[in-house]
């Protein structure tokens, strides 16, 4: 079955950088584009970018743009989010997000368990 | 942007009875390949977020029979036909039909 695996979430200073990893496992990694969602504490459920299957194409939301790219090694498996320039309002659980078969690269379905980010002086 | 917007944002139900969760979105949901990309996700507290419902009403692999998605165009409903104690956590309804990809705020569920 489909597993995500996220790491390298922690307490970082504002202005810091971060990078986000996610293993995947259980289905062909290379065949699907992905995403990454962001969850706020006590929040809803925020998009934060896409990447295509060959990582040719590349999305951002507003929020993010400009300071978080998304990569992906698919000799490896494994999604990346590098983020720059943290500020306090990107204190979240970041979730990788696997893309439904059927639909626009953003269509999700299964989800990561999700690493903690705590942007902090 | 696509706004969702769901009702109610909190819901107390008693054990075995139904339960009813409203979506809108701003736009139809209808996409280019004439399917409706609308699914329904259930987060149980401390756990990532899980998919029961895609395109409107299909129901994903292990989603008990009880939940059931019905709706078109902008208009969509998720519903519990008997509540179970499992059951309490936050609904999310979310389109993956238009970018960017948006959730509705959440309905917490609630054992009464």
């Amino acid at each position: 079955q489909v597993q995500l695996v996220e790491s390298g979430g922690g307490v970082v200073q504002p202005g810091r950088s971060l990078r986000l990893s996610c293993a995947a496992s259980g289905f062909t990694f290379s065949h699907f584009a992905m995403n990454w969602v962001r969850q706020a504490p006590g929040q809803g459920l925020e998009w934060v970018a896409v990447i295509s299957f060959d990582g040719s194409n590349k999305i951002y939301g507003d929020s993010v743009k400009g300071r978080f790219t998304i990569s992906r090694d698919n000799s490896k498996n494994t999604l990346y989010l590098e983020m720059n320039s943290l500020r306090a309002e990107d204190t979240a659980v970041y979730y990788c997000a696997k893309v439904d078969v059927y639909g626009p690269d953003w269509n999700l379905d299964s989800w990561g368990q999700g690493t903690l980010v705590s942007v902090s002086s | 942007d696509v706004v969702m917007t769901q009702s109610p944002l909190s819901l107390s139900v008693t054990l075995g009875q139904p339960a009813s969760i409203s979506c809108r979105s701003s736009h139809s949901l209808v996409y280019s390949d004439g399917n409706t990309y609308l699914n329904w996700f259930q987060q149980r507290p401390g756990q990532s977020p899980r998919r029961l419902i895609y395109q409107v009403s299909n129901r994903d692999s292990g989603v008990p029979d009880r939940f059931s998605g019905s709706g078109s165009g902008t208009d969509f409903t998720l519903k519990i036909s008997r509540v179970e104690a499992e059951d309490v956590g936050v609904y999310y309804c979310m389109q993956g039909t238009h970018w960017p990809p948006k959730f509705g705020q959440g309905t917490k569920v609630e054992i009464k």
